[in-house]
């Protein structure tokens, strides 16, 4: 069974810059999510993808946008990147079935530097 | 809103030691608590977690936590530490308001172990 990958691993990026992260789902699972961990702070949740289609969004501004495709895979996309998107962004997936609340497993992170 | 306290920053104990990793959250009914493990360079691994039944609930690597509503706390111990217990863990709790699955997390505690 493969885990939740994420590439890349290391990225860095000057402000007003767009990027693209990737995360492919655990076999089995239709569900991902994102959130972005500043140093120091817990994970926060950037928003979750089901069925490809954004299903559940926590406090990011429009220029954090994603996608999922028919594999479940999925990517995080920030436009005019600035400074304070400097994180690790991690990727977990689920397996999304009604009214039952499943483990997300998380991939590694991509580490993510604003200059 | 909900939200997850980790009132401890920085924990130092020695190998063998006792542990208690401290989380109170708010939420008006019965959360779904999670705690997770993130060592450097790691994504999160799950530890355990409480949905509802039995309020002591047993986890992986010798884990175990107790949800108690009266103190809206849901603390994490282990009897006997190992050196390669030394993490940062992160406290969780299930965001009812959003889509099925984000999680709101605590800042963490991180967990020096001395030899």
């Amino acid at each position: 069974e493969t885990g939740v990958t994420q590439s890349p691993t290391h990225l860095i990026k000057t402000r007003g810059q767009q990027v693209t992260l990737r995360c492919s789902s655990q076999s089995g699972h239709n569900t991902v999510s994102w959130y972005q961990q500043a140093l120091g702070q817990g994970p926060q949740f950037i928003f979750q993808y089901y069925r490809e289609e954004e299903n559940g969004r926590g406090n990011f501004p429009p220029r954090f946008s994603g996608l999922q495709f028919p594999n479940y895979s999925s990517e995080l996309n920030v436009n005019a990147l600035e400074l304070d998107d400097s994180a690790l962004y991690l990727c977990a997936s689920s397996l999304h079935l009604t009214g039952v609340t499943n483990e997300q497993f998380f991939g590694p992170g991509t580490r993510l530097t604003v200059l | 809103a909900q939200s997850v306290t980790q009132p401890d920053i920085h924990i130092t104990v020695s190998e063998g030691a006792s542990l208690e990793l401290r989380c109170n959250y708010s939420y008006g009914a019965t959360p779904y608590l999670f705690w997770y493990v993130q060592s450097p360079g790691q994504g999160l691994q799950l530890l355990l977690k409480y949905f509802s039944g039995d309020t002591l609930v047993q986890g992986i690597k010798g884990f175990e936590a107790e949800f108690k509503r009266s103190q809206s706390s849901f603390n994490l111990r282990k009897p006997s530490v190992h050196w390669s217990d030394a993490a940062e863990y992160f406290c969780a709790v299930e965001d009812y308001g959003g889509s099925q699955g984000n999680l709101i997390f605590g800042k963490g505690t991180k967990l020096s172990v001395k030899p």
